[in-house]
């Protein structure tokens, strides 16, 4: 089947700090990845995207490459701002049945501190 | 500004009865998705909805119904058959299943609490 897999947390980092949030999936045939971010009371917002293998996604300093060679697609900014507090969740996107479907991590909270 | 509006944003359900969840959307998408977000395990899938008039069960259906009567609107109603509805809930929407490559958009949820 399709799933994912990301780091839980809760994590604390201090301003400035280096992130990562490891994230594995599993899928048949080829599917998009995406990493979303919740800040808090909010909906889901799109961080980044990747649609092939070896495709960058890039936005507000968060970046991850898509690896089919290790099913990864983990999340990484150089210098975290306390503004980056939020949850993260990976997500695949691929076509079962007829219809597009999304599976998401179960997320990981990041908390700033300054 | 076009996106996915959800109201209300907090809503309070008496043991028993059914409420109904709204979700508007006027990005012209067609296909339109709730979700369940309870603490630890991510989103789950609820109902979507790929075109008027249609609609399919997601991973965790039971207890919920939904409707699709305009292209814009895809209302959530939480029957009483829905043994642990407190949880936020998520209505997003994505343009079609031709461009899978694009993402789903999402309203800021609604917080439904059993009194």
């Amino acid at each position: 089947g399709n799933s994912v897999t990301q780091m839980e947390g809760p994590v604390t980092l201090s301003e400035e700090a280096f992130l990562t949030i490891n994230c594995t999936y599993t899928a048949t045939g080829y599917p998009s990845l995406f990493w979303y971010v919740q800040y808090p009371g909010e909906g889901l917002q799109l961080l980044l995207k990747a649609t092939k293998a070896d495709d960058k996604g890039s936005n507000k300093g968060f970046e991850a490459t898509y690896r089919k060679e290790t099913t990864s697609f983990h999340l990484e900014k150089g210098s975290v701002q306390v503004s980056d507090s939020a949850v993260y969740f990976c997500a695949l996107r691929y076509t079962g049945g007829g219809s597009e479907k999304l599976v998401f991590g179960k997320g990981m909270k990041l908390t700033v501190n300054p | 500004d076009g996106g996915i509006t959800q109201s209300p944003k907090y809503l309070f359900r008496k043991e028993g009865q059914n409420v109904t969840l709204s979700c508007e959307q006027n990005l012209n998408h067609d296909a339109m998705y709730w979700y369940r977000q309870d603490p630890g395990q991510g989103l789950r899938l609820i109902y979507y909805s790929q075109i008027v008039n249609d609609f399919q069960k997601g991973d965790i259906a039971e207890g919920y119904s939904v409707s699709r009567e305009k292209k814009e609107s895809f209302p959530l109603t939480v029957t009483s058959a829905q043994k642990n509805p407190t949880a936020f809930y998520l209505c997003a929407s994505s343009i079609d299943k031709r461009t899978h490559n694009q993402p789903q958009h999402f309203g800021d949820g609604t917080r439904l609490s059993i009194l």
